[in-house]
Order: C-alpha cells, then sequence, then structure tokens
C-alpha cells in the first residue's frame, strides 16, 4: 500500500513550457486534491474531485486544469509556466464516510517542487 | 477577511517540556478542526481532529483544545522530544470540502 504518491519530485520548467505533474492513490479513495505551498502561507487549493469524472476550482485554479478519468489518478496540468507557479505541489486523498461525505483526515503525498525560470 | 493565524517564529523548547502552539482564526465558523505535522521536504501527515462540539481531545502525549468563543486552538505536546521538532499545520474544514490551512509554526526541541 504505497498510499498518495507524485511524480516528479522535482521539476525545473521555461516560462511558457507546459507540463502534467502527476499524483496516484492506491486507497480508494473517492476525493483527491491539489494544493501549493509557498513559504509563510498555508497550502492553498488549486482544484478538487469528489470523484471519477467530476471536478472543481479551489482558491488558486488559474493557470492549472485537471481531470480524473479514475478513482486512482488525479493529474494537475500547467498550460503555459510563469514564475508565479515556482512552488511546491501536493497532492491529497481522503476516504468517504458511511454517509457519503468525506471523510476527516488527508492524505498528503511527498510534494513537487516545481520552478519556473 | 478570512484568516488563520499560527506563530511564524520558531517555538524553540527543552527537551521534556510542554510545546503549546497556538491557532487562531477570524470570520469562520468551522465544524472542525484539524492539525498536521510535516517535516521538511515531506508532506503533511494528519495528527488530531476535534470538532465544534468538543472541548478537548488527547492522544497519547497530544492534546489539543477548541474554544469556539475565542476562536482558538491550543496544541500541546508533552514530555517532548527531539524527534518532535517539526511544523505543525493548523487547518479548517469550512464546509464544501473546503478545507483552510494555516502557514504553521516550527518547532525545534532541544536535547
Amino acid at each position: 500500500n504505497a498510499g498518495v504518491t507524485q511524480t516528479p519530485k522535482f521539476q525545473v520548467l521555461k516560462t511558457g513550457q507546459s507540463m502534467t505533474l502527476q499524483c496516484a492513490q492506491d486507497m480508494n479513495h473517492e476525493y483527491m486534491s491539489w494544493y501549493r505551498q509557498d513559504p509563510g502561507m498555508g497550502l492553498r487549493l488549486i482544484h478538487y474531485s469528489v470523484g471519477a469524472g467530476i471536478t472543481d476550482q479551489g482558491e488558486v485554479p488559474n493557470g492549472y486544469n485537471v481531470s480524473r478519468s479514475t478513482t486512482e489518478d488525479f493529474p494537475l496540468r500547467l498550460l503555459s509556466a510563469a514564475p508565479s507557479q515556482t512552488s511546491v505541489y501536493f497532492c491529497a486523498s481522503q476516504g468517504a464516510t458511511g454517509t457519503g461525505g468525506a471523510n476527516y483526515e488527508q492524505y498528503f503525498g511527498p510534494g513537487t517542487r516545481l520552478t519556473v525560470t | 477577511s478570512q484568516k488563520i493565524e499560527q506563530n511564524s517564529e520558531a517555538l524553540n523548547i527543552q527537551e521534556g517540556k510542554t510545546a503549546t502552539l497556538t491557532c487562531n482564526y477570524t470570520n469562520y465558523s468551522p465544524a472542525y478542526l484539524q492539525w498536521y505535522r510535516q517535516d521538511p521536504g515531506r508532506g503533511p501527515v494528519f495528527l488530531l481532529l476535534i470538532r465544534e462540539n468538543e472541548k478537548e481531545k488527547r492522544k497519547e502525549r497530544l492534546k489539543v483544545t477548541f474554544d469556539t468563543t475565542l476562536k482558538q486552538s491550543l496544541f500541546h505536546i508533552t514530555a517532548s522530544q527531539p524527534a518532535d521538532s517539526a511544523t505543525y499545520l493548523c487547518a479548517l474544514y469550512t464546509g464544501g470540502f473546503k478545507t483552510i490551512f494555516g502557514a504553521g509554526t516550527r518547532l525545534f526541541v532541544k536535547a
């Protein structure tokens, strides 16, 4: 049981390049999220998904796209990288409660450190 | 504006003492509050959750209090150890699948 995995661990992009950050979980969790973490700031929600085929925007969605074709995978795409997107990106998953709502505990991946020059 | 405040200054304590970290929030009515631990270069790890109708929650050497009137949570680590050194994040669940995280407080426990 690997939990939440993210690839790559590190990435350097030039302004204007695009890339996809991969996230996978093997816990059969319905809920998945992408956060970015910047120095002195809390984790900020980019996009989230409540199940395969269902995604929605979080607090800072501009410049990012997501899709959820399977329960396990939730990739994050940077369409045209900008220096402001230099950050550490975390993927997280949550299980569902017996009544169908999100469980409380989030499981985080190890993060992807992205630098845009 | 909606805000979560954690002490941005690092907390330095001696091994064996109790560490107390503070989380203050404004303009939220959270259903519950969580504490996570984050080590350098790693993702956050869930520690404890406390609901709005609970005053206190304990888990081994950890204790969390939640005062919805003061809009404050206190996180205590008793008999602290150097291995407790990490950044501790406070997080509020505000509904609609939204969890808001504080910036965290770094704790250093000296042997």
